[in-house]
Parts: structure tokens; C-alpha cells; sequence
């Protein structure tokens, strides 16, 4: 099983440019999480989703959305990338959320913005 | 809002002790912990789930309590070896997500 895969691993953007980061998992999980990770903060949750057709707003979503068309793809957009924006992005999905779920992680994806 | 903090932030220890690596958080409305496990430029890699209503977990050297109405957890790794050298990451899971602790970074000494 290929679990969860993100696309692409690294990217270089210009200020101003747009992306997309694509999350694919084939375990037929409803969950799925974007987050990104920086020095000293932490993984910090920008966008979720419960299941196809849905999603939700993180601790830190400004600049990003997200779609969630089909059950395994999870999209996350930049819109308009800003240096702020450098850091590395990773997906997770969970069957569903509760006592016995395990969350499984991507390998990250590491954006420069300059 | 839920948070974790996570102590200490760096070890450094000899190979062939055990260590204690500490994580606390604020609500204790939750339905697991989560302990990972992170290489560098790597993705992260679970290695224990303790349930809300468990006290303990183990795997081969590794053992995970969980004291909910505290809001505290352990990650005891005995006899560490140099290839446990790692980022340690704890996270709770609560309604819909996942909140992270900001990790220990641990350097085991040959």
C-alpha cells in the first residue's frame, strides 16, 4: 500500500505565483488534514476535511484553500505565494476521528517562496 | 483551545540509558495520544496510540502512558541506542483534528 502521497516534494515559487499540492491516500479514509511545519512552531493545521465535498478552516488557513472532489484527493491551493509561505507542508488522513484511529502522514512537501 | 506542550525540547544522552520524554496538555476532552516519531527532511511515523480510556501502551522498547484527567503523557524508551536519535512529536486528537506539541529532539550518544 502506497498510504499517503503527496505531490509534488519540492517547489521553488515566485512571489505572486499560485500552486497546487496534491494528497492522495488509497487506505478509504474519510479524514484528511493539511499542515505545515516551521521551526520552532511547530505543526500547525491549516485546512481539514471530514469527507468528500467537505471542508474546514484550521489554526492557520489565510492564503490557502482546499478542495476535497473525491474521497482519497485532498487539494491544497496558494493562491498568491508569499515568502511567509515557505515551509513544509504534510498531509494526513484518519479513517475517522475517535479512540482507536490512527492518523498516517505523507512524506512533506517543501516549498520555497522567494 | 487545545495545547501541548512538550519538555524537554532537546536530550542528549549516552547510548544504553533509558529516557523519559514528557507531554502535557491543556484538554482533556480527547480521544487518543498519538506518539511520532520524525527523521530529518522526513515525514512523520506513528509509534504509539493510547486510547482515552487505556493507561499504557508498549512497543518492543518503547512505552507510552497516558494520565487523561492530568492531561499528561510519557514516552519511556529503554536502553536507547544511536538509532533512536529522532524528533519526538506527541499529539492529542480531539473532534476533528490533531494538535501537535512542538517535539523533543533526541541525540543518543555511541
Amino acid at each position: 500500500n502506497a498510504g499517503v502521497t503527496q505531490t509534488p516534494k519540492f517547489r521553488v515559487l515566485k512571489t505572486g505565483q499560485s500552486m497546487t499540492l496534491l494528497c492522495a491516500q488509497d487506505m478509504n479514509h474519510e479524514y484528511m488534514y493539511w499542515y505545515r511545519q516551521d521551526p520552532g512552531m511547530g505543526l500547525r493545521l491549516i485546512h481539514y476535511s471530514v469527507g468528500e465535498g467537505t471542508t474546514a478552516k484550521g489554526e492557520v488557513p489565510d492564503g490557502y484553500n482546499v478542495s476535497r472532489l473525491k474521497k482519497q484527493n485532498f487539494l491544497l491551493g496558494l493562491e498568491s505565494a508569499a515568502p511567509s509561505q515557505t515551509s513544509v507542508y504534510f498531509c494526513a488522513s484518519s479513517l475517522i476521528t475517535g479512540g482507536n484511529t490512527e492518523a498516517f502522514f505523507g512524506q512533506g512537501t517543501r516549498l520555497t517562496v522567494v | 483551545k487545545q495545547e501541548v506542550t512538550q519538555i524537554p525540547a532537546a536530550l542528549s544522552v549516552p547510548e544504553g540509558e533509558n529516557l523519559v520524554l514528557n507531554c502535557s496538555f491543556t484538554d482533556s476532552a480527547i480521544y487518543n495520544l498519538q506518539w511520532f516519531r520524525q527523521d530529518p527532511g522526513k515525514g512523520l511515523t506513528s509509534l504509539l496510540l493510547i486510547q482515552s480510556s487505556q493507561r499504557e501502551q508498549t512497543s518492543g522498547r518503547l512505552n507510552a502512558s497516558l494520565d487523561k484527567s492530568s492531561g499528561r503523557s510519557t514516552l519511556y524508551i529503554a536502553a536507547s541506542q544511536p538509532g533512536d536519535s529522532a524528533t519526538y512529536l506527541c499529539a492529542v486528537t480531539g473532534y476533528s483534528t490533531l494538535t501537535f506539541g512542538k517535539g523533543t529532539m533526541l541525540l543518543v550518544s555511541p
